[in-house]
């Protein structure tokens, strides 16, 4: 089983629809992430949590919101879904760093959206 | 503002010959530097890692240079191999007060030819 869980792998949905995306992970990181790549973009970040009471904005947050339910989980919701908002969605962890240590990213396999 | 910028957007290379990956960043705050590989329908996978106070860091093929005055890194695989053909995203890591974050390149889609 992967550490890191997305539900659901593809969506298709319409504009002005409320969409979730969930995300679980069995690697016991408090931080977890939620990216989207679109082509010719890479991966831009859309919200982080460094643990259960903390959320923060990432570069692109505008249209999206993020719960953290316990330290395992952590979704992301289109409140009312728009047509740029087709992407491939990521969702990360990771540990804190240790002192001299990049402090890489463990991605789950990716939500495929598609607003129409 | 494209903080982290791979301007090729592919490259191809034939199998056996060395693949050279670029990279080129603005912020001189930055302070770790990744290569993250992606297969087609699986997330990116972290390949190797470089501290911005060393200049080279080696892994078997893998082989990541950085040069701070050009704000540059290259990402060398020798010899190429066909299981090396993926999508190739460089990051940056920017550490402030603890609040750790990965900032991603646009990648680059490396073909090995064989």
């Amino acid at each position: 089983d992967a550490d890191v869980t997305q539900t659901p792998r593809n969506r298709i949905t319409k504009t002005g629809k409320r969409i979730m995306l969930e995300c679980s992970q069995t690697k016991g990181h408090d931080r977890m992430y939620w990216y989207r790549q679109d082509p010719g973009l890479g991966l831009r970040l859309i919200y982080y949590s460094f643990d259960v009471k903390d959320i923060n904005k990432g570069e692109i947050s505008d249209g999206y919101s993020v719960s953290r339910q316990a330290q395992a989980k952590f979704s992301l919701s289109l409140e009312s879904a728009i047509p740029n908002q087709t992407a491939l969605y990521f969702c990360a962890t990771s540990d804190l760093p240790a002192s001299g240590a990049a402090g890489e990213l463990f991605f789950g396999e990716g939500s495929r959206l598609t607003v129409l | 503002d494209q903080q982290v910028k791979q301007n090729s957007p592919s490259l191809s290379v034939q199998e056996g010959r060395i693949s050279i990956l670029n990279c080129d960043y603005t912020n001189s705050m930055f302070d770790y530097f990744l290569w993250y590989k992606k297969y087609p329908a699986e997330g990116p996978t972290f390949l190797i890692s470089i501290s911005s106070i060393k200049d080279k860091n080696e892994d078997g093929r893998f082989t990541v240079f950085l040069n701070k005055s050009a704000k540059h890194l290259s990402l060398h695989i020798v010899p190429s191999q066909p299981g090396d053909s993926a999508v190739y995203f460089c990051a940056a890591s920017l550490r402030l007060s603890g609040n750790e974050k990965l900032t991603f390149g646009t990648g680059t889609r490396l073909t090995i030819i064989p």
